[in-house]
């Protein structure tokens, strides 16, 4: 079955630090996509990186990077110099295929960060 | 570009009573999935549409459903709420241009209370 596994509940981390977010996922399908998405206290998601798991290099999108290790069944999505407005829920995600060829998305229980000044 | 739009934004409905959600997904986005949010079993796929057909289905009672028109419009209904009914119901959209990218936009919510 897939599974997506987020260990941390909530972090706090000191504002210009760099913040390591934790995700390990389970899948027997070759072919997957891997997400990170932000929740803000607004509810909105807010997508912030993605990574194909035939991707050779790991993705990054300006302060974000996912450190994609995929031996290990771990997507670890790393924020450098964290900032106030980075105080959020965050969500890892997985997008695979079905037996039915269509594709649905399954999220951790998240990590709520918070951002000390 | 306008993003993904749901309505409406809160409501509050009595157990027995059906609602119906909207979603317009972002321009040119064929691909529409929706999701349920409570704090006690997280984040939840429900169904996902594409081209007016349902691709995909959670593990929902029948209670759910959900259709999508020709314009990528998507619509959910929930039928004889329960108060466990409650809950933020996210729509997403996404171009989908195979099966294993494309990312996926929310919009706000929508935010249902059955009382």
């Amino acid at each position: 079955a897939q599974k997506i596994t987020q260990t941390q509940p909530g972090m706090f981390v000191q504002e210009k630090e760099a913040v390591t977010l934790d995700c390990t996922y389970d899948t027997s399908d070759p072919s997957y996509g891997l997400f990170w998405y932000k929740q803000p206290s607004s509810g909105e998601m807010i997508f912030l990186i993605y990574q194909g798991s035939y991707d050779q290099q790991n993705a990054t999108e300006g302060r974000y990077s996912l450190n994609f290790q995929k031996a290990r069944k771990s997507a670890n999505l790393v924020i450098s110099a964290s900032q106030l407005g980075d105080s959020a829920m965050y969500f890892c995600a997985m997008r695979e295929v079905s037996y039915s060829s269509a594709s649905k998305i399954i999220f951790g229980s998240g990590t709520r960060l918070s951002i000390r000044p | 570009k306008a993003g993904v739009t749901q309505t409406p934004r809160y409501l509050i409905k009595t157990r027995g009573q059906q609602v119906t959600l909207s979603c317009s997904p972002i321009s040119g986005h064929r691909s529409v999935s929706w999701y349920q949010q409570t704090p006690g079993q997280g984040l939840q796929f429900l169904f996902e549409y594409f081209s007016e057909t349902q691709r995909n289905k959670g593990n929902f009672p029948g209670r759910f459903s959900g259709r999508q028109f020709s314009n990528s419009r998507s619509e959910m209904n929930v039928s004889t709420l329960e108060l466990g009914d409650s809950a933020l119901y996210l729509c997403a959209s996404s171009f989908n241009r195979d099966k294993y990218t494309g990312e996926l936009f929310f919009g706000e919510g929508s935010r249902l209370t059955v009382l």
